[in-house]
């Protein structure tokens, strides 16, 4: 399968302060990339959608302004989490699917803790 | 409203059989996907059904029936490894994976 890596595998950080989670398609063009956020012995929760070169879709209940999503190319996407708070310690995946994919193929997470 | 259920834990034996239901109501249904996901780690790809039947795949195989709105994924020859949640995920007509809860897989030796 396609291979996505996503880079930190975990970050701890100060409250107020912002995070930078990146994903990148390394040998496939990702035109849709997915964000989602898990919390312990919970299933995924998608975030947001975003398509190359266009605004993400935020899904109902996250902030656009606290969750900014760039995806400025087709084989990179990132997650910035501006002034966090401890209750946005969560464990952060991205996955990324191409045109002609049937599947989405996922990064292998970031644990983000903020004290 | 679009719902996926499936159990929230089962146990079984090391070397055994396991089938892991999932049934679900979308507004649609563009494929219904299976993903294994070890703790503290991403998801990662199981199986793909679109339509209706069994797909075999190694020691895995996945179940479709759409006029159910049933799936099962059956683990053969289980192994300590394979303890794991499972996550049941069904694409809907807008293209939009909607996930199960998971279900925890418990291998006892």
């Amino acid at each position: 399968g396609a291979v996505v890596s996503q880079h930190p595998s975990w970050v701890i950080c100060k409250s107020g302060t912002s995070v930078k989670i990146e994903c990148r398609s390394l040998d496939f063009q990702a035109t849709t990339m997915f964000w989602y956020r898990q919390f312990p012995k919970q299933s995924l929760m998608l975030m947001a959608t975003s398509n190359e070169g266009s605004k993400a879709t935020y899904e109902q209940g996250v902030e656009k302004d606290k969750f900014l999503i760039n995806h400025a190319s087709l084989t990179l996407s990132t997650l910035t989490v501006t002034s966090a708070h401890p209750e946005d310690s969560s464990f952060y995946i991205c996955s990324a699917r191409g045109s002609s994919e049937t599947e989405a193929f996922f990064g292998q997470g970031t644990r983000l803790t903020v004290v | 409203g679009q719902n996926i259920d499936q159990p929230t834990e089962m146990t079984a034996t090391e070397g055994a059989i396991v089938q892991i239901n999932c049934t679900y109501q979308t507004s649609g249904f563009n494929g219904l996907f299976w993903y294994q996901q070890h703790a503290g780690e991403a998801p990662t790809f199981l199986s793909y059904n679109v339509l209706d039947g069994l797909e075999e795949k190694g020691r895995f195989s996945s179940f479709l029936s759409r006029s159910k709105g049933y799936s099962y994924l059956l683990l053969k020859e289980l192994q300590m490894k394979d303890s794991a949640s499972y996550l049941c995920a069904v694409r809907d007509s807008n293209y939009q994976l909607i996930w199960g809860a998971g279900t925890k897989l418990i291998i006892k030796p």
